[in-house]
């Protein structure tokens, strides 16, 4: 089944604990992307990715970071988790990696991250 | 830059009721616009689209048509079921960005 893959689905954690979130898609898509959902902002974009080794900011970059070794895996990375990093996380990917005009992103199930 | 705005919520219906949800964008390009239904506890999942002018998308009895005159793409059903109640999100995709609007919470009461 084609799908997107993250884990944990719920995540508690402390002030200044490193922490990463996996990613992962069985699709062969070059684009993925992370975004986090809040509350009356929507969804905002963190980082994505066009393809291996390609990575770029989106929205709301400061507090991550991302890598992309290979292709079917884009972990997001924490580095000192703070409390206004609270919210729900969603990993999507999509098959074109340029001018994404007209494929749609396939999301995975979110993690909940509390940062307490 | 490109934006996308769409009716707050909640809306609440009964079921059998017409929804119609707005969503209006600005782009500078010739974007393709989409709409995205959040089922509860679940990641986004493509609801239906529509890659350029009149044309129109559907999908499980939801319509919405591409309307570059009045850069609308407004989503609708004719008959709600219960199931349907859900977060739906409109968004566009234009010059490798692709924006979304901030979601509307659909309850659709039996």
């Amino acid at each position: 089944e084609a799908q997107v893959t993250q884990n944990p689905r719920y995540l508690i954690t402390v002030t200044g604990k490193k922490l990463t979130v996996t990613c992962s898609q069985n699709m062969n898509h070059e684009y993925m992307s992370w975004y986090r959902q809040d509350p009356g902002l929507g969804l905002r974009q963190i980082y994505y990715s066009m393809n291996v080794e390609v990575t770029d900011k989106g929205d709301v970059p400061e507090g991550y970071k991302v890598s992309r070794k290979e292709k079917r895996n884009f972990p997001l990375i924490l580095e000192s988790p703070s409390p206004n990093q609270t919210s729900l996380y969603f990993c999507a990917s999509s098959s074109e990696s340029q001018g994404r005009r007209n494929s749609p992103l396939h999301f995975g199930n979110g993690t909940r991250l509390t940062v307490t | 830059g490109d934006s996308v705005t769409q009716m707050e919520g909640p809306v609440t219906l009964s079921e059998e009721a017409f929804l119609t949800i707005n969503c209006t964008y600005t782009a500078t390009g010739y974007p393709s616009l989409f709409w995205y239904v959040q089922y509860p506890g679940e990641g986004l999942q493509l609801l239906l689209k529509a890659t350029k002018a009149d044309d129109k998308g559907s999908n499980k009895g939801f319509e919405a048509t591409y309307r570059k005159e009045t850069t609308s793409f407004h989503l609708e059903k004719g008959s709600v079921q219960v199931s349907d109640s859900a977060v739906y999100f409109c968004a566009l995709s234009d010059n490798d960005k692709i924006i979304f609007g901030k979601g509307t919470r659909l309850h659709i009461l039996p």
